[in-house]
This record gives structure tokens, sequence and C-alpha cells, in this order.
């Protein structure tokens, strides 16, 4: 089965923190992608990996930047953490160029900025 | 663009009743379309998905999809709910502008199921 692993279940941050979110998998997967969930508004993509070092910015990127700097790891930083972005976050991966391949998703990190 | 609607923020049935939770989305080329389940403080689960195979998709854990193409539709269905069922459900379909890559996500249905 595909694995894909969040470092954190629940993370408490200050405003104005730098904060870091990690998410690795372990099928060899090429896409990767970070959504946050919030109530009544579903899942928003805030950007999306293609391969390693590639990144694309999905519906919802202000505030955040990403890194992938291996094929397994696609980690979401928020640059100056803002109580705005106060969600559940959700890390994704599926394999390439093969329409229909689902995504497969991790357990999430629900983050509060205090 | 794409767009997926799900009508009702909420639906509620008795143990043991039909469950249906509605999809309808826009897509300007044959879709690809998938339900996920999400139960409390857990990721999302795959249900099922289709994928222009046949139009009846049987999934997981009793539940199936029909597409309607003259409908834009994909309904989920189960023809009797356990209290298991309670969560939340999602309906997505592939962006054919990144090559189907991409999902872009209905905002959800929560199953309630009364015992």
């Amino acid at each position: 089965d595909v694995k894909v692993t969040q470092s954190s279940r629940y993370l408490v941050k200050r405003t104005g923190e730098k904060v870091f979110l990690e998410c690795v998998q372990d099928m060899d997967h090429e896409n990767m992608f970070w959504y946050r969930q919030d109530p009544g508004l579903g899942l928003r993509l805030i950007y999306f990996s293609y391969d390693v070092k590639m990144k694309e910015k999905g519906d919802i990127p202000e505030g955040y930047s990403v890194s992938r700097e291996k094929k397994e790891r696609f980690s979401l930083i928020l640059e100056s953490a803002s109580t705005n972005q106060t969600s559940m976050y959700l890390c994704a991966s599926s394999p390439p160029d093969r329409a229909g391949q689902p995504q497969h998703f991790g357990d999430g990190t629900r983050l509060s900025i205090l | 663009a794409q767009s997926v609607t799900q009508l009702g923020s909420h639906v509620s049935v008795s143990e043991g009743a039909l469950v249906l939770l509605r999809c309808n989305y826009s897509s300007s080329v044959p879709p690809y379309l998938f339900w996920y389940v999400q139960y409390p403080n857990q990721g999302l689960q795959l249900l099922l998905k289709y994928t222009s195979a046949a139009t009846l998709v049987k999934g997981i854990n009793g539940f199936e999809a029909e597409f309607k193409k003259s409908e834009t539709s994909f309904h989920l269905t189960k023809p009797s709910a356990h209290m298991s069922d309670a969560a939340e459900y999602f309906c997505a379909v592939s962006d054919p502008g990144t090559g189907f890559q991409k999902l872009v996500f209905g905002t959800g249905t929560r199953l309630l199921v009364s015992p």
C-alpha cells in the first residue's frame, strides 16, 4: 500500500514564526501536492510538484512556499505564519502521466497559529 | 475550468436506509471522477473512481456510483447505511488542463447516521 506520512498530526505555532510541514511518500511517485482544508470550503490546492525541484502554484499559494529536494519528500513552508493560516493541511502523491490515477493522502496536520 | 458541486453539506439517514450523496461536475472533456471518504482526524481515502470503463462503478465498503454524462452527475449510493459510514465524503474531477494530474474537489458532504 502507498504510504504518505506527514511529520506532525498537531502543531501549534505563533504568528510571525517560520513553519515547516513535512511530507514523505514511499511509492516513488513523481507528483506531490499540498492542500489546506477548511470547513465549508473543501480542499484547496496550495502547491504541487511533478518532479524534483519542480513546483507549480495551485489556487491559494499566497503566504506559502514549497521545497522538493528529493523525490520522496515535499515540504510546505509558511514564511511568516498568520492566524488565518490556522487550518488542516493535507499532503498527497500520485504517479505521473496516466489519467485516472488517484491521489493518495496522508493523515493531515492540524496547524494552529496563535 | 473544471468544477464540482456537491448538493447538501450535511445528509442524515437512519441505519439501514439508502445513502445518496449527490455530485455534479463541469468538464470540457470526458472526465475522470473520484469519490473519497474522510473519517474524523484522518486523511482522505479513495472510495471509487470512474475512468471511462463501466458507467456503474463499485467501490469499497458497499458504495457505488453511476456516471451519467447527460446529467453531468456522479452520485454516490449505498443500499443500506451502517453507523461506521458516518464521515465526510468528497467528490473530485481530474483537471485536463494539467494533463489530468490535478484534482478539483467539491466542498464535501457530511453523512450522519442515526441508530
